[in-house]
């Protein structure tokens, strides 16, 4: 299947500070990609979608300031969460559409465990 | 919006059974459910998929069934080892002019013992 790498896999951050997490889809182009968050033994919580060239569209209770979201090309989105506090920390997780359409396949990246000290 | 529902939250299975697990959707409109396995610490992983216009589709030892009518799709694991353990969610798209967006199940967390 496709190959969505997601980068750091782990991080450690102060209270305060931002955290960058990317996203790229290796072997394809992605028009859109998703983020989303889990908590442990929870599924998946959508936060937003990410359109290439275009803002970026946030789920409703999703702060889109403290959770910015940029695709600069069709093959990297990178999420920063500005001014973590340890209620942010949580597993972070991309998805990459192969195709435009709805009923394209979806990959996702290995994930990224954010823990705010 | 879509709500998916997925059932059971649970499954513990004896290896060589069989595990059947199941979904229900509510947006009609709704035409792509893909199946994921997700391994602890781990992205999920895409493990089969269907479309709206198809009843069932089959790889290997896995199968998933669509009833549109009825809205529910299952997934099917026959011959079950011990790696097959894990996280198993369902999902389903919301229309592409709705945003494409795939909504999850909430998960089961299936336990092969050897």
């Amino acid at each position: 299947g496709a190959v969505v790498s997601q980068h750091p896999s782990r991080v450690i951050c102060k209270s305060g500070t931002s955290v960058k997490i990317e996203c790229r889809s290796l072997d394809f182009q992605a028009t859109t990609m998703f983020w989303y968050r889990q908590f442990p033994k929870k599924s998946l919580m959508l936060m937003a979608t990410s359109n290439e060239g275009s803002k970026a569209t946030y789920e409703q209770g999703v702060e889109k300031d403290k959770f910015l979201i940029n695709h600069a090309s069709l093959t990297l989105s990178t999420l920063t969460v500005t001014s973590a506090h340890p209620e942010d920390s949580s597993f972070y997780i991309c998805s990459a559409r192969r195709g435009g359409g709805g009923d394209t396949e979806a990959f996702f990246g290995q994930g990224t465990r954010l823990t705010v000290v | 919006g879509e709500n998916v529902e997925q059932h059971p939250s649970t499954l513990s299975v004896q290896e060589g059974d069989s595990a059947v697990i199941k979904c229900t959707y509510s947006d009609s409109a709704s035409n792509y459910f893909p199946w994921y396995k997700q391994e602890l610490g781990k992205g999920p992983q895409l493990i089969i998929d269907i479309r709206s216009n198809v009843g069932e589709k089959k790889d290997q030892r896995i199968a998933v069934t669509l009833n549109k009518t009825a809205k529910h799709f299952s997934l099917h694991i026959t011959e079950t080892q011990p790696e097959d353990s894990a996280v198993y969610f369902c999902a389903a798209t919301v229309p592409y002019n709705q945003g494409g967006k795939l909504i999850f199940g909430q998960g089961t967390e299936l336990s092969v013992k050897p």
